[in-house]
């Protein structure tokens, strides 16, 4: 099946500065990448998603890179606030499954 | 709507002993799946649904057990509950299969404690 990699496991911020995080995919069949926010004892949300046949998308804040060929995407928070600090799991589709990622623990130092 | 709805919340069973996760969701969702979360782990895919009358396994079914009889309602069995089930599990749904691009919706979760 589908191997999904997420890197790093943490990662600390200032208040200000941006975040990335990326993740590599092992099948190319996979279609479909979203990114989801957990908070502490929380459900995990979407926050964005993209699809094979576009390379980037933001919304506001948050954008998403997408580079079919190396089969890696990424997370990009720009600007990050103390609210943005949670747990980030990326995701990869294939047919009727989902793959996520070890996910990410951010924190953003005010 | 209430969305996707899980309980219970908490539990804790005895090895051996065997339970059901309840999730039910008003959205008229054809797919369905649980998850089970553990630390340094994601989220990992146990069993799913793309309808009533139909459900196939994931990444890690053993030891678990689901049924689809209505659009509504995918319970998730423990038959016989191990320490090794220790985790919180999510269940989730949305409007067509996975690689369609729909979002996902999760429960709230269930925090189970194996003893």
């Amino acid at each position: 099946g589908e191997n999904v990699e997420q890197h790093p496991s943490t990662l600390s911020v200032q208040e200000g500065d941006s975040a990335v995080i990326k993740c590599t995919y092992s099948d190319s069949a996979s279609n479909y990448f979203p990114w989801y926010k957990q908070e502490l004892g929380k459900r995990p949300q979407l926050i964005i998603d993209i699809r094979s046949n576009v390379g980037e998308k933001k919304d506001q804040r948050i954008a998403v890179t997408l580079n079919k060929t190396a089969k890696h995407f990424s997370l990009h928070i720009t600007e990050t606030q103390p609210e943005d600090s949670a747990v980030y799991f990326c995701a990869a589709s294939i047919g009727n499954q989902f793959y996520f990622g070890t996910g990410t623990s951010l924190t953003v130092i005010p | 709507n209430a969305g996707v709805t899980q309980t219970p919340k908490f539990q804790v069973l005895k090895t051996g002993q065997s339970m059901t996760l309840q999730c039910a969701q008003d959205m008229n969702h054809e797919y369905m799946s649980w998850y089970r979360q553990d630390p340094g782990m994601g989220l990992r895919l146990i069993h799913y649904s793309v309808g009533a009358g139909i459900t196939d396994q994931g990444e890690v079914p053993n030891g678990y057990n689901v049924s689809r009889s209505t659009t509504e309602d995918f319970p998730l069995r423990l038959l016989s509950a191990a320490p090794s089930q220790t985790s919180v599990y999510f269940c989730a749904s949305s409007y067509l299969p996975g690689d369609s691009g729909n979002t996902i919706y999760f429960g709230e979760g269930s925090w189970l404690t194996v003893v």
